[in-house]
């Protein structure tokens, strides 16, 4: 199974600011996942980062709050813009193995006071 | 529509002790997998089990096997001699999209939380 990475691991941010959330991988993948999980909720999935092009986001989630870059094939990141407090949650990404399986990194716990 | 379903909110049991998780799934696909993930405290998502809609023996890994019943769509988890370190959380995905397609995504069930008494 891949190694993933994500920074930070948690953070508490202010009203109206932007984060930053990066995904390392330790090998190439060609596709990675983007997920948020809201407080006492299940994983919803945010968006497919493909390397080389434009992300594709679920119904729900737009480009200009949560934009993404997949600049290589082993690095990705999701910026969570203009924040408010319904975006405290954890996000994960996650990437697919060799086999029919997911695999997500720690996540990032973020707060939004 | 593609749904996953986990009625037991929470669950308890003696430590070393078997428990099942009940999971049950709504697709019209032919070809789909079916995965167990366990979340600690920590938020991380470790995978557990998978189970192929073509698999005809039940996975097992280690203390873990899943009872796939494919015509009553259910895939329960069953984790034997319960420890204290299985107290998380536990959900069950599915996989939506054709297999071997890279971009499929997963969808998830509510989750169960699982306590372990000592």
């Amino acid at each position: 199974s891949a190694v993933i990475s994500q920074k930070p691991s948690r953070d508490i941010c202010q009203r109206g600011t932007s984060l930053t959330i990066q995904c390392q991988v330790d090998s190439q993948v060609t596709m990675m996942f983007w997920y948020r999980q809201q407080p006492g909720q299940s994983l919803t999935l945010i968006a497919t980062a493909n390397q080389g092009s434009e992300a594709t986001y679920e119904s729900g989630f737009v480009i200009d709050k949560f934009p993404i870059s997949r600049p290589n094939l082993t690095f990705s990141t999701l910026t969570v813009s203009n924040m408010s407090p319904e975006d405290s949650s954890i996000y994960l990404c996650s990437v697919q193995g060799a086999t029919d399986t997911q695999y997500f990194g720690p996540g990032t716990r973020l707060t939004v006071l | 529509a593609r749904k996953i379903t986990q009625t037991q909110p929470g669950m308890f049991v003696q430590e070393k002790e078997a428990v099942t998780l009940d999971c049950t799934y709504d697709t019209s696909d032919q070809s789909y997998g079916l995965f167990w993930y366990k979340q600690p405290s920590s938020g991380e998502m470790i995978f557990l089990i998978y189970q192929g809609s073509y698999d005809e023996q039940n996975a097992t890994e280690g203390r873990y096997s899943l009872n796939f019943q494919k015509a009553r769509k259910s895939a329960n988890l069953v984790i034997s001699a319960s420890q204290l370190g299985d107290s998380a959380m536990y959900f069950c995905a599915m996989r939506e999209g054709p297999w071997m397609d890279s971009s499929y995504k997963l969808i998830f069930g509510s989750g169960t939380r699982l306590l372990v008494r000592p």
